[in-house]
């Protein structure tokens, strides 16, 4: 089974500035799919960013970019310019490419980040 | 666009009673997950639903259970209500669940037992 781990319960940042949230997991899988959810206070969970494994760009989007190292098994996310906004629960998951018994239709998440943006 | 419902949002019962939530998705989407999320376990998935048709289920005994109408609004039914049942349900739909498909969330509901 896939297991997702965040090693970072609370981080902060100061605004404007750059943060970086780890995860690591484990898989025997080499097609799958990873993703950061944000879930602010609200507690809506968004999707902020998707990296597809078999590609080896990491994917941007606006001031979210993400650090996907496959070998490590290690997918970070960079926040920069960080802004009030951004303060929320950080939720990393994994999701398998796999059809059998249903388990790409699971996501698999970490126990997440909560991300402190101080003005 | 209307973004996921789920109701109710907030709800108190007591032990070995019953309780059943809610989730309307976003129109045109056919895919229905459930999670629960607890400060302790965190995110766990309940199950998917696709076409009235349940395609994973989580490691949750049998009081945990769910059904899709053919209009893919889905009910999940808890049984026998437990302590440790008490946690935010959340519901995602999209529009075929599997892939990369992205994920839709709802807002919750905050399940107290007592």
């Amino acid at each position: 089974a896939q297991t997702v781990t965040q090693s970072q319960p609370e981080m902060s940042v100061q605004e404007a500035e750059t943060v970086t949230l780890s995860c690591t997991y484990d898989t025997s899988e080499s097609d799958y799919y990873l993703f950061w959810y944000k879930q602010p206070p609200s507690r809506q969970m968004i999707l902020v960013i998707r990296q597809e494994a078999y590609k080896q760009q990491n994917a941007t989007e606006n001031r979210f970019s993400v650090n996907f190292q496959k070998a490590a098994k290690s997918f970070s996310l960079k926040i920069s310019d960080s802004q009030l906004g951004d303060a929320a629960m950080y939720f990393c998951a994994y999701r398998s490419l796999r059809d059998s018994g249903g388990s790409n239709y699971k996501l698999t998440f970490g126990k997440g980040t909560l991300l402190t943006v101080n003005p | 666009k209307a973004g996921v419902t789920q109701t109710p949002r907030y709800l108190i019962k007591t032990r070995g009673q019953q309780v059943t939530l809610s989730c309307s998705p976003i129109s045109g989407h056919r895919s229905v997950s459930w999670y629960q999320q607890t400060p302790g376990q965190g995110l766990q998935f309940l199950f998917e639903y696709f076409s009235e048709t349940q395609r994973n289920k989580g490691n949750f005994p049998g009081r945990f259970s769910g059904r899709q109408f053919s209009n893919s609004r889905s009910e999940m039914n808890v049984s026998t209500l437990e302590l440790g049942d008490s946690a935010l349900y959340l519901c995602a739909s999209s529009l075929s669940g599997g892939k990369g498909g992205e994920l839709f969330f709802g807002e919750g509901s905050r399940l107290t037992v007592l």
